[in-house]
């Protein structure tokens, strides 16, 4: 069975910080990882995606997650954070027998102070 | 760029009534899928189709949902007799191929409020 964990609904962070949003993830079977960002009234958007090749992928708006093995875990990173970052961030898995459906995190709200 | 969008955005409902929460995917995917998160829950898988048949569906999938794609272009979910448990955000996703990480496309939801 696949699933995952984010930790910490919510997440505060000064404009020009590190962000870091926690998932982990648990798989039978080798995992394809993914983030999705939700803006406000709008639809789940991909960040980035982890489908077996670099364990460090980069996805868009400066973004980047290392796949660690060891730790079970897909971090979502990113140097300076920007008020327009302010949004919910979902982590998933896919398990690489069954491309049919995600499994999602309960989500990360990430907000960006001044 | 293209787009996947839901109708309505908001769908207030009485418990027992039927309601159906209707997609547009990307005009040339063909699987497509519903899921759900209730409210500070996880998102959910419910249902994935494809050529005009269900592929899959998860638990939460019982006799009280039903998915159609109509015509060329909408595809629905109906609920057919409503429960104060279905309120939840629904989001519809279309993906060009069966291979769904290549990238699942999904619209802003529907948040369906049951009362």
């Amino acid at each position: 069975a696949q699933s995952v964990t984010q930790l910490g609904s919510h997440v505060s962070v000064s404009e020009g910080a590190l962000v870091l949003l926690r998932c982990n993830y648990s798989s039978s079977v080798p995992p394809y990882l993914f983030w999705y960002v939700q803006y406000p009234n709008q639809g789940l958007q991909l960040l980035l995606k982890y489908t077996s090749a670099a364990t460090l992928v980069k996805g868009i708006n400066g973004f980047e997650a290392e796949f660690k093995k060891s730790e079970t875990s897909f971090h979502l990173t990113k140097p300076s954070a920007h008020m327009s970052d302010a949004a919910e961030y979902f982590c998933a898995v896919i398990a690489l027998y069954n491309f049919n459906k995600f499994y999602f995190g309960s989500g990360t709200k990430l907000n960006v102070k001044p | 760029e293209p787009e996947v969008t839901q109708t309505p955005s908001h769908q207030v409902t009485q418990m027992g009534q039927e309601v159906i929460l209707r997609c547009v995917p990307i005009s040339n995917h063909l699987y497509f899928y519903w899921y759900r998160q209730i409210l500070g829950q996880k998102v959910e898988f419910l249902v994935s189709f494809y050529n005009n048949e269900i592929s899959e569906k998860s638990e939460i999938f019982d006799d009280q949902f039903s998915v159609e794609r109509p015509d060329g272009s909408n595809f629905t979910l109906k609920i057919r007799s409503t429960k104060l448990e279905d309120s939840a955000m629904y989001f519809c996703a279309s993906s060009l191929d069966r291979e769904g990480f290549r990238e699942q496309y999904f619209g802003p939801g529907t948040r369906l409020t049951v009362t």
